[in-house]
């Protein structure tokens, strides 16, 4: 299958530094999302990006399919956006490939 | 907002026995996923089911899993006679169109742990 590859694989962070977060993948994907994993296991989808930019508040994302990478940017970081954070593809097929993942600690 | 729920949040489960574990997908979606995180790892896809049947599986989902949807709302997965290794959360997610096409919408997990 499709590989996917998270870097770094753990962030520490001051609160209010912006930090920037990637994904790589081995093939071309029809999907791909990002989710950030809460302190409680639940993963909150932040972004649906196949291609292009998006921005949501602070957090904006860029995906260059032909490059086959995605980046997650996180601005003005909060104690709150500590977890980690994942991408996860769909190549062919429905199933989701996710990454191995980044950890953010913010600190205050 | 419409979202994924799942029930129960936590089970503990002695090796060998049958355990179920349910969601209910948002209402109008047509596609249904299970997948598991093993504690510190990443999320794997177990299964996809759609028009009530599995449209997909991995290596994981082996004879001991199997998935139902026994009425119009709800979407189970039963794994027959449990395993140390199967202590994971387990997490439902839906769609209205195939993965390849759109947001999957994930539940907030099953923890399982098996003693």
């Amino acid at each position: 299958g499709i590989q996917v590859e998270q870097s770094p694989p753990d962030l520490i962070l001051q609160e209010g530094a912006n930090s920037t977060l990637r994904c790589n993948f081995s093939d071309s994907v029809n999907n791909l999302q990002w989710f950030h994993q809460n302190p409680w296991g639940q993963l909150i989808n932040l972004f649906y990006i196949p291609s292009g930019t998006k921005q949501n508040g602070r957090l904006s994302a860029t995906t260059v399919a032909t490059e086959r990478y995605s980046l997650l940017y996180i601005s003005s970081s909060q104690t709150t956006d500590s977890g980690v954070y994942f991408c996860a593809v769909v190549a062919a097929g429905n199933q989701f490939y996710f990454g191995t993942g980044t950890s953010l600690t913010v600190i205050p | 907002e419409p979202e994924v729920t799942q029930t129960p949040s936590h089970q503990v489960t002695q090796m060998g026995q049958e355990v179920i574990l349910r969601c209910v997908p948002i209402s109008n979606h047509l596609y249904f996923y299970w997948y598991r995180q093993i504690l510190g790892q990443k999320v794997e896809f177990l299964v996809s089911f759609y028009n009530n049947e599995i449209s997909e599986k991995s290596e994981i989902f082996d004879d001991q899993f199997s998935v139902e949807r026994p009425d119009g709302s709800n979407f189970t997965l039963k794994i027959r006679s449990t395993k140390l290794e199967d202590s994971a959360m387990y997490f439902c997610a839906s769609s209205v169109l195939g993965a390849r096409q759109e947001t999957q919408y994930f539940g907030p997990g099953t923890r399982l742990l098996v003693l």
